[in-house]
């Protein structure tokens, strides 16, 4: 059972370039959801999902676009990254009615 | 407006000491609150979470969590810690759709 898997583990990309973060989970959970983690902040949500064809934003949206087509699949683009976007990126889900959100192993992202 | 306070960055304690860590949350509705765990480089685990009900909570890994309303904590403990437990710890309150609002996290040292 794989639970969330996250692709790639690592990336370093240039301010400007663009990329997607890959999520897939195979509980077939309704709830899927991106998280950055910064030094003292915590996690703060990004985007979250909570359906096929059904997103909205989390607290800190801007610079980032997601989409779900899938049951399965919840990537998480930046469109032209920042340094401001280094950080390590977690992909979450849940079943429906706010119960354990499982995370994925995270992706390590530096922007120069 | 809703948030998670954790008041120790960082605590050490010595192997078979007992253990708190503090959480002080402030949320409109019945709080959905929840421990998470992360080790260097992993993702996060859940040890334990409160919905409804006693409020006593036990987790994984011999730790146990008391919600108090009046005082809008959800304090983490362990009777005697264990260098595994080195990591770092979060609570976080769920909103709808599973939206979690985390903590900055307090990173946990175990002397031998």
């Amino acid at each position: 059972n794989a639970g969330v898997t996250q692709t790639p583990k690592f990336q370093v990309l240039k301010t400007g370039q663009s990329m997607t973060l890959q999520c897939a989970q195979d509980m077939n959970h309704e709830y899927m959801s991106w998280y950055r983690q910064d030094p003292g902040m915590g996690l703060r949500l990004i985007h979250y999902s909570v359906g096929a064809g059904i997103t909205d934003q989390g607290e800190v949206p801007n610079g980032y676009n997601v989409s779900r087509s899938t049951t399965e699949d919840f990537p998480l683009r930046l469109l032209s990254a920042a340094p401001s976007q280094t950080s390590v990126y977690f992909c979450a889900s849940a079943r429906m009615g706010n119960t354990e959100a499982f995370f994925g192993q995270g992706t390590r992202l530096t922007v120069v | 407006a809703q948030s998670v306070t954790q008041p120790d960055i960082h605590i050490t304690v010595s192997e078979g000491a007992s253990l708190e860590l503090r959480c002080n949350y402030s949320y409109g509705a019945t709080p959905y609150l929840f421990w998470y765990v992360q080790s260097p480089g992993q993702g996060l685990q859940l040890l334990l979470k409160y919905f409804s009900g006693d409020t006593l909570v036990q987790g994984i890994k011999g730790f146990e969590a008391e919600f108090k309303r009046s005082q809008s904590s959800f304090n983490l403990r362990k009777p005697s810690v264990h260098w595994s437990d080195a990591a770092e710890y979060f609570c976080a309150v769920g909103g709808g759709y599973n939206k979690l609002i985390f903590g900055a996290g307090t990173r946990l040292a175990v002397h031998p």
